[in-house]
Order: C-alpha cells, then sequence, then structure tokens
C-alpha cells in the first residue's frame, strides 16, 4: 500500500511563508491534493490536482508537486490559518485502487 | 450548493455492527461520474478513508477494512449507507461523508465534507 508522510508539526510567524511537505515515492507522478483542517471542524478542500486552487481559496495557498515531495505554500500566514494541514493521494495499487491521506501537519502560527 | 449530512448511533458496544447513513442535496448519484464516500478520524488523529460509492453502483473499499464494510446507496432517497461489522473501541471516531465528481476519468479530490457524526465503541 502507497504510503505519504508528513511532518507532525510546522510553527510560522505571522506574515512569514508556511511550507508542508508531502512525502512518497515518485509522488510526483500522481495528483496531490491538500485539505485544511481547523479545530473542531470538517476538512476543507485548499488545494486540488497538485496546484490548482478551488473557488473561494485565498491566493496566498498554492502548490507543487515533483519527484518525491508534494508542497503545499501559504504566504504571509495569519492566525487564521492554524489548523491541520492533510495530502492525500490516489493510489492504484495492485489492483485495489484507494485513497490515502498523509498523517497530517498541525501548523501553529506563533 | 452540494450538502452532505451523517447520521447514526452516537454509541456501540463491542462487536456491534456500525450502521451510518449520508443524506445529501445539491446533486444526484445517478450523474455520470459522481461519487459518495466515507472518511474517518479517530480523536487526535488523522484521516482514514474507508470506502466509495459511485453512480454506476462499482465500489471502492480500504484494503485493510474491506471485509467489514459496506456500502449501498439509494438514489430516490438521496442517501448512502455504511455499515461496518465488529466494531472495537480502536473504530471509535468520527465518520465523514464526502462527495466526489469525476471528469474524463480523472480522480477527483473529496469536495465537499459533511460535518461528521462521532461515534464510540465502549463497554
Amino acid at each position: 500500500s502507497y504510503v505519504v508522510a508528513q511532518t507532525p508539526s510546522l510553527s510560522v510567524a505571522p506574515g512569514q511563508t508556511a511550507r508542508i511537505a508531502c512525502g512518497g515515492d515518485n509522488i510526483g507522478s500522481k495528483s496531490v491534493h491538500w485539505f485544511q483542517q481547523r479545530p473542531g471542524q470538517a476538512p476543507v478542500l485548499v488545494i486540488q490536482y497538485d496546484f490548482d486552487r478551488p473557488a473561494g481559496i485565498p491566493e496566498r495557498f498554492s502548490g507543487s508537486n515533483s519527484g518525491n515531495t508534494a508542497t503545499l505554500s501559504i504566504s504571509r500566514v495569519e492566525a487564521g490559518d492554524e489548523a491541520d494541514y492533510y495530502c492525500q493521494v490516489w493510489d492504484m495499487g495492485n489492483d485495489h485502487p484507494h485513497w490515502v491521506f498523509g498523517g497530517g501537519t498541525k501548523l501553529t502560527v506563533l | 450548493q452540494i450538502t452532505l449530512k451523517e447520521s447514526g448511533p452516537p454509541l456501540l458496544t463491542p462487536t456491534q455492527t456500525l450502521t451510518l447513513t449520508c443524506r445529501f442535496a445539491g446533486f444526484s448519484l445517478t450523474t455520470s461520474g459522481v461519487g459518495v464516500g466515507w472518511i474517518r478520524q479517530p480523536p487526535g488523529k488523522g484521516l482514514e478513508w474507508l470506502a466509495l460509492i459511485y453512480w454506476d453502483d462499482e465500489k471502492r473499499y480500504s484494503p485493510s477494512l474491506k471485509t467489514r464494510l459496506t456500502i449501498t446507496k439509494d438514489t430516490s432517497k438521496n442517501q448512502v449507507v455504511l455499515t461496518m461489522t465488529n466494531m472495537d473501541a480502536a473504530d471509535t471516531a468520527t465518520y465523514y461523508c464526502v462527495h466526489s465528481h469525476m471528469v474524463r476519468g480523472v480522480v477527483p479530490p473529496f469536495d465537499p465534507w459533511g460535518q461528521g457524526t462521532l461515534v464510540t465503541v465502549s463497554s
């Protein structure tokens, strides 16, 4: 089964850029989606297909994906960006297609 | 506007079977490419995909849980039901219902999500 790994936590000062990584074997060949989950709320899609922003998501959110690492970048970080962030991929996996989530990164805004 | 809402028992005892219902609005599960799935999240932990059913009744299950899961749909009622057998304390989690819509064969993200329903398994 395909495995994706995320750093458990990241702290960033307001106004700085947060870069959240999602690692997996040749993940650059897959489409990666990113979700933001604020405390007590359901996850919300913030980046789809590696770098596309759904409607209503601020331009401060961007994504990239190459090689073994996909990255979610949040520029000009605000207090409201404090949340857990999860990457997700779809894997064919031995004829048993399934969806895989990273373990999540807790973003703390200092 | 697409909405999904989960319902189910808040408390189960070990070995019981969990039955969850997702009632949705704003789309039809008869539309080509549309799917409804389930994802769970144990308290304080990460997300785990469980199952998904497509408009054409194709079903996908988590490889690690497939022997315990059954997903069905009732398009006339706009609802999807997930059953999970032999529940254990480790299955305590918030269970989310999600929408997806495949276009031109490209597997899409889950969007949006329901608010989730907490299921606790305890004796």
